[in-house]
């Protein structure tokens, strides 16, 4: 998972906070995918970025959550007022631009702990 | 609605042995399909992958196949070594959607793999 940073790993909230998770890709890559994982789950898809433009956000609950991919530094994941639903393992992946048979590289993921 | 599948959610393999992991998928638009290994605390990490105008692909002691009419995958480890226990995760995805890139995955739920010495 090397080259794949997410910070912070563990992130703990009260209920009604904001969360961000911010994700650096691999260098060279400017595609930015987030998923989620519930503990027994798999990982669910929530937005996929590139730089400044979000190409896919079909996995994004419609409130609350918000994610950017600026011109300059990390992507970011916001949860508004967070809730015990939203504990779960925060995954960021990238890939390198228009190729289609270069898998995904995964961070370690943030794991989010609302109280 | 579960469009990719991995019904066994645990196997347990002596050292040595044949791992088998099987998945299988609803959607006849995947065209690529990936194999992740997860330990605990990390993040997914790549195996291996299967474009859909193949049926087999190796590499090293992995090898999958893939079964396009029965709409099944499988992801084969011999010999299965200790340090292979760990959650595999299948996923898909369905390229054309996004111009040829990888765009969004689908994943299974994953199977833990634990390799018994």
């Amino acid at each position: 998972n090397a080259g794949v940073m997410q910070n912070p790993r563990h992130l703990v909230r009260r209920r009604g906070q904001e969360a961000r998770l911010r994700c650096s890709p691999m260098k060279g890559h400017s595609h930015v995918y987030w998923y989620r994982q519930l503990p027994e789950e798999g990982l669910k898809f929530m937005v996929y970025l590139q730089k400044e433009n979000i190409i896919d956000e079909s996995g994004m609950p419609k409130e609350r959550f918000s994610a950017e991919f600026p011109k300059e530094g990390p992507s970011i994941l916001r949860i508004q007022q967070v809730v015990r639903g939203d504990s779960a393992a925060y995954f960021c992946a990238s890939s390198p631009i228009g190729t289609g048979d270069s898998p995904l590289h995964f961070g370690n993921g943030t794991r989010l702990t609302v109280t | 609605d579960q469009q990719v599948k991995q019904n066994s959610p645990s196997l347990s393999v002596q050292e040595g042995r044949i791992s088998i992991l099987n998945c299988d998928y609803t959607n006849s638009m995947f065209d690529y399909f990936l194999w992740y290994k997860k330990y605990p605390a990390e993040g997914p990490t790549f195996l291996i992958s299967i474009s859909s105008i193949k049926d087999k692909n190796e590499d090293g002691r992995f090898t999958v196949f893939l079964n396009k009419s029965a709409k099944h995958l499988s992801l084969h480890i011999v010999p299965s070594q200790p340090g292979d226990s760990a959650v595999y995760f299948c996923a898909a995805s369905a390229r054309v959607n996004y111009g040829g890139s990888q765009g969004n995955l689908i994943f299974g739920k994953g199977t833990k793999l634990s390799v018994k010495p």
